[in-house]
């Protein structure tokens, strides 16, 4: 079974660049399956961040495309996340998912709370 | 991408049935058989309870159930427990290849 586990500053200035790393264990990054991120804002509901393939195949959600870049590195087995011009609004949990037929999440990480502060 | 509608709380006993509405545009849920629901209790991640509309993965009790209807899907909690006390959310595939979640429900366990 997959499992994932998020690791980053949990604490970003506003302006800065929020960098959010997803380690695989249990399975290979480079499989046959796409990756995602999702954000939950504390007390709010889940937004869906992007998606990303070993090829390096990506694919964003709309409202963030422009400030959003996810990678992979199969070396390490992992993905990332980097959020440009940060402010409060980013303030989230921030998941790891596994993405199946890029339609549903089955594997998630516990999350990470990353905040935005000075 | 709009977030997809559903009712901020519903209620029920125990032993009694519930429904959860999610509704999208033909953009989303109505296009496409993709809609998928999840349970999340309180600080933990979300889980998987159904996808492709009606599927349930291994493990999740058929107590679940789910269906589709135009541009809304609906889920379904029979015979409610203590247990089932939680947030839901459903989420589609979109017509621009990304995902959406609805606003969230939460579901109070009289």
């Amino acid at each position: 079974q997959v499992q994932l586990q998020e690791s980053g500053p949990g604490l970003v200035k506003p302006s800065g660049t929020l960098s959010l790393t997803c380690a695989v264990s249990g399975g290979s990054v480079s499989s046959s399956i796409w990756w995602t991120l999702v954000r939950q804002p504390p007390g709010k509901g889940l937004e869906w961040i992007g998606e990303i393939y070993h090829t390096g195949n990506t694919n964003y959600n709309p409202s963030l495309k422009s400030r959003v870049t996810i990678s992979v590195d199969k070396s390490k087995n992992q993905f990332s996340l980097k959020l440009r011009s940060v402010t409060a609004a980013d303030t989230a949990v921030y998941y790891c998912a596994t993405f199946v037929a890029r339609t549903r999440i089955d594997y998630w990480g516990q999350g990470t709370l990353v905040t935005v502060s000075s | 991408q709009s977030a997809l509608t559903q009712p901020a709380s519903v209620s029920g006993s125990p032993g009694q049935s519930i429904t959860i509405s999610c509704t999208g545009t033909s953009s989303d849920v109505g296009g496409y058989d993709f809609v998928s629901w999840y349970q999340q209790h309180p600080g933990k991640a979300p889980k998987l309870m159904i996808y492709d509309v009606s599927d349930r993965p291994s493990g999740v009790s058929n107590r679940f159930s789910a269906s589709k209807s135009g541009n809304t899907a609906s889920l379904t909690i029979s015979g409610l427990q203590a247990e089932d006390e939680a947030d839901y959310y459903c989420s589609s595939y979109t017509s621009s290849s990304t995902l959406v979640f609805g606003a969230g429900t939460k579901l109070t366990v009289l």
